[in-house]
């Protein structure tokens, strides 16, 4: 079973709406990471949080917003979707030490998202 | 630019023998590389974690070995069984950045 429990497992949402995902771990981790998956392709970083901090965003469209309320929960706020961002959204969590993360991640079950 | 390439795509093999998968990077100085396994519809799973000063891992029937000089790591898992069926996936860090890249990934699909 995994320790990183993302909710909800399947959403449908419209062009207009505003919806959110959660993520949450209880291992202590400092580092939480969205990735975002696409059908036979490699999961691909979105943002990382550090010590609650957003350390990286990778160019992500503002009509993702993420969020970290404190150092178990991560959201994605998610805002005037494209049909192409349907995809399987992937919560991890990880060991951080200056910067780096320093070992594997744990990784959620994800969220699959259809925007209609 | 940097790259991170998995040799296959897919990989074919009879129960009971040796599946390898591989590896490859460009332009990257990981200190360390990890392989994940992912099931359909779900999470990548960690498998194990090699680091630059390690040239071979082992955990039950899986290998990891790890070449700097070449940029590769190999994956081996050892009598193969059909749960062993599912995506491999290597990742390195970036740099020192906490930015954990995935390679696209070789579908192993394991025949009894």
């Amino acid at each position: 079973d995994t320790e990183v429990t993302q909710t909800p497992k399947h959403l449908v949402m419209g062009m207009t709406n505003k919806k959110s995902l959660k993520c949450e771990q209880h291992m202590g981790h400092r580092a939480m990471y969205w990735y975002k998956q696409k059908a036979k392709k490699p999961p691909e970083l979105m943002f990382v949080y550090s010590y609650e901090k957003l350390s990286i965003n990778e160019s992500v469209p503002s009509r993702f917003s993420p969020e970290c309320p404190n150092s178990s929960l991560l959201n994605l706020h998610l805002h005037a979707l494209q049909p192409e961002d349907s995809a399987l959204y992937l919560c991890a969590s990880g060991v951080v030490e200056a910067g780096s993360n320093t070992g594997e991640l744990f990784f959620g079950e994800g969220s699959r998202l259809t925007v209609l | 630019s940097q790259k991170i390439e998995q040799n296959s795509e897919a990989l074919n093999i009879q129960e009971g023998k040796t599946a390898t998968l591989t590896c490859n990077y460009t332009n990257y100085s990981p200190a360390y590389l990890q392989w994940y396994r992912q099931d359909p519809g779900r999470g990548p799973v960690f498998l194990l974690l090699i680091r630059e000063n390690e040239k071979e891992k082992r955990k039950e029937r899986l290998k990891v070995t790890f070449d700097t000089t070449l940029k590769q790591s190999l994956f081996h898992i050892t009598a193969s069984q059909p749960a062993d069926s599912a995506t491999y996936l290597c990742a390195l860090e970036s740099g020192n950045t906490g930015k954990l890249i995935f390679g696209q990934g070789t579908t192993l699909q394991v025949k009894p």
